[in-house]
């Protein structure tokens, strides 16, 4: 049963472009939403996160947009650069479950020059 | 800090061998976490644990998966015996009690 689904599995976008990407949640109790980025061949790293009683965080180029009445949350790169280009995981966890993070099933990011 | 460290970062195996894969944590995180990551199925949680307490072995895919945390530096996953279909990167993560997920850089496993 997957608990959050991502989507597109793949985003090619230009220099300066905006990526977006896109969860989906079906566990009203998650109550901690952080996306990862991972680069070939490495772990995935933390990149932003937000909690439910915020509907916005910006750190940077990077925005979450969290939707709680929709169970929905999002991922904005503001002017995309090649070194974006990368797979990004949304995640969920509740702290009930002891933390333990359930991941979307991971976007490709290809930011082109 | 060097970070979680993970050995071996590969290996080639033969089916039906036994595979141990090992974890070092970031000293003083008390949570540990192993996932395995293939193209099908994503990342997936396998075992974590909880002050070298086994809590949620939930993901564990059959009797042939053990993990064990003798102490707060150590981890292993140990796969006996070990099938083609194991073929994946297996990601050892530790946390503190309250915050950040700290992956390391994976074992790549292969099983001919």
């Amino acid at each position: 049963q997957q608990q959050v689904k991502q989507s597109p599995q793949s985003l090619i976008v230009q220099k300066g472009g905006i990526s977006i990407i896109n969860c989906a949640y079906e566990n009203t109790a998650f109550d901690y939403f952080p996306w990862y980025q991972q680069f070939p061949g490495k772990g995935p790293a933390l990149l932003i996160a937000i909690r439910p009683d915020v509907s916005e965080k910006k750190e940077g180029r990077f925005t979450i947009s969290f939707n709680k009445s929709a169970k929905q949350f999002s991922l904005h790169i503001m002017d995309s650069q090649p070194g974006d280009s990368a797979t990004y995981f949304c995640a969920a966890s509740m702290k009930a479950a002891g933390n333990k993070l359930t991941f979307g099933g991971g976007t490709r990011v290809l930011v082109k020059p | 800090d060097a970070g979680v460290i993970q050995s071996p970062r590969h290996e080639v195996t033969e089916m039906g061998q036994e595979v141990t894969l090992r974890c070092k944590p970031i000293s003083g995180h008390n949570s540990l976490f192993w996932y395995r990551q293939t193209m099908m199925r994503g990342l997936e949680l396998l075992i974590y644990f909880n002050n070298n307490v086994p809590i949620d072995d939930s993901g564990m895919p059959e009797d042939r998966f053990s993990a064990k945390m003798p102490n707060a530096s150590f981890s292993t996953l140990k796969i006996q015996p070990s099938e083609p279909r194991d073929s994946a990167v297996y990601f050892c993560a530790s946390r503190p009690d309250t915050g950040e997920l700290f992956f390391g850089e994976g074992s790549r496993l292969t099983v001919l």
